[in-house]
C-alpha cells in the first residue's frame, strides 16, 4: 500500500530534550515536506526537500532541523524543544513536477507533540 | 497580507444543498492549486487539483480557477453529512521549489 508513515503518533516530552520524528514514504517520491498545524493558522511548512541531500526552509524553520540522506526518509529533528513547538505535525511527499505543474501531496497520519 | 486566504467559516448548509468554498492567493505567478479535505484529527486528503483557468469537475465536486482575479473555489453539489470537514486550499507559489502554502481552512457542516 502506498503510504507516508510517521512515528511516533503521539509524543509528550520535556523542554530541551532532543527528539526525532521519523517519516518514510514508499512511493519513490522526489519531494518531501514537514508541516505543523495549529488552530486558526492552518498548515505551515517547516522544511521541504526536493531530492536527496537537497533541503530548504519553509515558513517556520526556527527550532527544527531536517536531513534527507535517503530518498524514502525525511526525519524532523527538534534539538531543544520548547513549549511553543507543541503542535500537530504532518509529513508529506509528492512526485514533484510533471507537465509543468506540481503534483498532489500525500500526507502521513500526523504526530501530536506536546512539550511541557 | 496572508498568501492564501479562505473564508474562515464555519459554513453550514443543509443536506442536498450546494456548498461554496472560496480561496484567494497573493502570488500572481502561482501555477498549481489544490483542495484538500481534512476530517477532525485526520490527515489532509486530496479532493482535486486544478492548473488551468476555468472549471474542473469530479463527481459532486467542481473546482474553479480564475488566475486574473487570483481566486480558486470549490463547489460541492448535493452536500452530504459525510462532507462535513475542514477544507484546505493549497497553492504552489513557485515552479522551482516545493513551497506549498495553505489557507487556514474552512470548516463545513452539512446538516441532515
Amino acid at each position: 500500500e502506498a503510504q507516508v508513515t510517521q512515528n511516533p503518533r503521539y509524543l509528550i516530552t520535556v523542554t530541551g530534550k532532543k527528539l526525532t520524528v521519523t517519516c518514510s514514504q514508499n512511493m519513490n517520491h522526489e519531494y518531501m515536506s514537514w508541516y505543523r498545524q495549529d488552530p486558526g493558522l492552518g498548515l505551515r511548512q517547516i522544511y521541504y526537500s526536493m531530492n536527496v541531500e537537497v533541503t530548504d526552509k519553509g515558513d517556520v524553520p526556527e527550532g527544527y532541523k531536517v536531513s534527507r540522506k535517503e530518498k524514502r526518509n525525511f526525519p524532523l529533528i527538534l534539538e531543544s524543544p520548547s513549549p511553543n513547538q507543541t503542535s500537530l505535525y504532518f509529513c508529506a511527499s509528492s512526485f514533484g513536477v510533471t507537465g509543468g505543474h506540481h503534483t498532489e501531496a500525500f500526507f502521513g497520519q500526523g504526530t501530536r507533540l506536546t512539550v511541557v | 497580507q496572508k498568501e492564501v486566504e479562505q473564508n474562515s467559516g464555519p459554513l453550514s448548509v443543509p443536506e442536498g444543498a450546494i456548498a461554496s468554498l472560496n480561496c484567494t492567493y497573493s502570488d500572481r505567478g502561482s501555477q498549481s492549486f489544490f483542495w484538500y479535505r481534512q476530517y477532525s484529527g485526520k490527515s489532509p486528503e486530496l479532493i482535486m487539483s486544478i492548473y488551468s483557468n476555468g472549471d474542473k469537475e469530479d463527481g459532486r465536486f467542481t473546482a474553479q480557477l480564475n488566475k486574473a482575479s487570483q481566486y480558486v473555489s470549490l463547489l460541492i453539489r448535493d452536500s452530504q453529512p459525510s462532507d462535513s470537514a475542514t477544507y484546505l486550499c493549497a497553492v504552489n507559489t513557485n515552479y522551482n521549489n516545493n513551497d506549498m502554502r495553505f489557507g487556514a481552512g474552512t470548516r463545513l457542516t452539512v446538516k441532515p
